[in-house]
């Protein structure tokens, strides 16, 4: 079974600030891992995934995250955060065998002027 | 087309109402499902359906009734709720198996009084 861990239930940064969202996971087979992006009383959006290949993925938005198989660590990061930015972010597994994802509890990101 | 759409946004239902949501896409997908969302917290799967069949039932009382009439459209019918069933109720849809192409619906948000 998988299971993920996110380390900060919130994270208060200032705009321009870079940030970074921890996420670590736990699962004793290949995974797929996600970060989703969710805005007060909308659905979730794909922020991006790690599938296979590079280690490094760049997503929407100007996010970005490695995948540390060693750290089992998926960590999301920006180099300079806007206003905008402010939300709930869930980092995912999957290990594409149940057809269903696995969330973290969630970050609340929020970026202060 | 690349939406989930969702109806309706808002329901208020008393707990002896029976309501349904519903949940619709074009994208030839074959496999759908139903997440619950209570506030501050990560999605939870309820249901999947692959190819019309329920695959997953992640042990949700009765009083949640899932239907898939078509590969397009896909009901969560709603009888003698609680209050604590209160949530956002989100859908998404993709290949089977597929969750690296997973696509959400901006929910339903619903109040059980």
């Amino acid at each position: 079974a998988q299971s993920v861990t996110q380390l900060d239930s919130q994270v208060p940064v200032f705009e321009e600030a870079p940030v970074e969202l921890r996420c670590n996971y736990s699962s004793s087979v290949s995974v797929y891992l996600f970060w989703y992006v969710q805005y007060p009383n909308q659905g979730l959006q794909l922020l991006l995934k790690y599938l296979s290949g590079s280690t490094l993925v760049k997503g929407i938005n100007g996010f970005e995250a490695e995948f540390n198989k060693s750290q089992t660590s998926f960590h999301l990061r920006k180099p300079s955060v806007h206003i905008s930015d402010t939300a709930e972010y869930f980092c995912a597994v999957s290990d594409g065998s149940q057809g269903n994802l696995i969330f973290g509890k969630g970050t609340k990101l929020s970026v202060k002027p | 087309d690349t939406e989930v759409t969702q109806t309706p946004k808002h329901l208020v239902m008393g707990m002896t109402n029976k309501k349904s949501l519903k949940c619709e896409q074009h994208m030839g997908h074959r496999a759908m499902y139903w997440y619950k969302q209570k506030a501050k917290k990560p999605p939870e799967l309820m249901f999947v359906y692959s190819y019309e069949k329920l695959s997953i039932n992640e042990s949700v009382p009765s009083r949640f009734s899932p239907e898939c009439p078509n590969s397009s459209l896909l009901n969560l019918h709603l009888h003698a709720l609680q209050p604590e069933d209160s949530a956002l109720y989100l859908c998404a849809s993709s290949q089977p198996y597929r969750v690296e192409k997973l696509f959400f619906g901006s929910g339903t948000q619903l109040s059980v009084l």
